[in-house]
């Protein structure tokens, strides 16, 4: 079946580490997303890609890093410069980026890595 | 930049009583999400509609472009749809916006048996 899937589903981490998230999927999807959910607030946006080789900062990007050197991978890094890393990290993914008028098709999640940094 | 508003946040019902979730943005979109977060944090999309209706089993969605609204209706609800319901829309007016959505904050569904 296709799908996304990112691991690990939950990651303790020292303050002063880097980490990285793994997100990886199978359904031929051009565009790729990072988003970060803090409690009470909604989705935002951390990186995203349109192709492989290429990506984009979103609202949120300070301290992460992404790569996309294959199509189904899109991996995160969150660096010790992330001052707040605890949080939950949605991976997703769509036929096409977003664009006002652009129709992308159906979005596609992962279950999420939970980050607690200790 | 598009602002997305979930009405209610939190909504409270007893098994099979009919269920509406309110979305307003505040720029014209190409399409409108809805999405259903599970307890254990994953998200499914339900829907993608950009006009009229869409319907899937007992998940109903509505879509009025001009007044820039929607409804995410669960008819017949039951104790498994409890889960956190959230709608999303492409973030910029005009020219490109590629990447962005903006989410609401979520409408938390608790139904009772």
């Amino acid at each position: 079946d296709g799908g996304i899937t990112q691991s690990p589903k939950y990651l303790f981490r020292k303050e002063g580490q880097n980490v990285t998230l793994s997100c990886e999927q199978n359904l031929n999807h051009d565009a790729m997303y990072w988003y970060r959910q803090d409690p009470g607030q909604g989705l935002r946006l951390i990186y995203y890609s349109q192709i492989v080789n290429d990506f984009q900062k979103g609202d949120i990007a300070e301290g992460y890093s992404v790569s996309r050197e294959k199509k189904e991978s899109f991996p995160l890094t969150v660096t010790s410069a992330q001052k707040n890393p605890t949080a939950f990290y949605l991976c997703a993914s769509s036929h096409r980026v977003f664009g006002q008028t652009t129709n992308t098709g159906e979005l596609f999640f992962g279950e999420g890595s939970r980050l607690t940094v200790l | 930049k598009n602002e997305v508003e979930q009405s209610p946040q939190n909504l409270t019902a007893q098994e099979g009583e009919f269920i509406t979730i309110n979305c307003s943005y505040s720029v014209g979109i190409s399409a409108l999400h809805w999405l259903q977060q599970h307890p254990g944090g994953g998200i499914v999309s339900l829907f993608m509609l950009s006009s009229g209706k869409k319907k899937h089993g007992r998940l109903i969605a509505t879509i009025n472009i001009q007044e820039k609204h929607s409804s995410l209706h669960i008819t017949a609800s039951h104790p498994r749809d409890s889960a956190v319901y959230i709608c999303a829309a492409p973030a910029n007016a005009g020219g490109t916006s590629y990447g962005k959505l903006t989410f609401g904050q979520g409408t938390i569904l608790t139904v009772h048996p």
